[in-house]
């Protein structure tokens, strides 16, 4: 088992949608989370940094995290063509990111 | 955030080759990572680069196949030595900056082993 699963899609939508990512993780041990995003042949872009349970919001984006069920998602709002990209999750206990296998998002226009 | 080059962005090597790549930040950094990203993959810890002294790897890296170099605390090296095909890959550094373990990524170095 892999110590972080993330459905790879693509996952399809139409611009103003609301987009809904998870990812599961199984390392107890994991305390900081982060979902990133990342455009064709481009480095991955942080975009939301969480620690522990909870819920944090910048923009157009909610991260939540919940700890109990080691569950944990990012909420687009309005969705734009632009956010079409991998998103990536991963979790930390502290050492360097464990990643999730990435979601492939096409929002059409 | 950091500011994250790698140098070279991309490059077509030949089988039984090494190559290096750098990596350069903007201001001092607390940790520094190689990552490697396989087509269509998600990306996987090759090591820690610590300075002063020899990497940490991860399990099915070895240091004589990706030598690792981390002078001071903005640069790093990556070396892929004795390559083959299955080391085409996009190479990525990533660093902590202070102690908020967020982790930031440069563009990636995209190789290509013929």
């Amino acid at each position: 088992q892999k110590e972080v699963e993330q459905d790879p899609g693509p996952l399809s939508v139409p611009e103003g949608a609301i987009v809904s990512l998870n990812c599961t993780y199984s390392n107890s041990a994991f305390q900081y989370f982060m979902w990133y995003r990342q455009y064709s042949r481009k480095g991955p872009e942080l975009l939301m940094y969480t620690y522990s349970s909870g819920n944090k919001e910048d923009g157009r984006f909610t991260a939540q995290v919940d700890k109990s069920s080691k569950y944990i998602s990012l909420f687009i709002r309005d969705s734009q063509p632009s956010d079409s990209a991998t998103y990536l999750c991963g979790g930390t206990g502290r050492r360097a990111l464990t990643f999730g296998s990435g979601t492939r998002l096409q929002v059409q226009p | 955030s950091a500011v994250i080059s790698q140098k070279p962005s991309r490059d077509i090597c030949q089988r039984g080759t090494s190559l290096t790549i750098q990596c350069q930040v903007d201001s001092q950094v607390t940790m520094m990572f190689w990552y490697r990203q396989q087509p269509g993959q998600s990306l996987t810890l090759i090591a820690t680069a610590n300075q002063g002294s020899e990497a940490t790897y991860e399990s099915g890296f070895v240091i004589d196949k990706f030598p690792i170099s981390r002078p001071n605390l903005t640069f790093s090296t990556l070396t892929v030595s004795n390559m083959s095909p299955e080391d085409s890959s996009i190479y990525l550094c990533s660093v902590w900056r202070g102690s908020s373990y967020e982790q930031y990524f440069g563009p990636g170095t995209r190789l290509t082993v013929t």
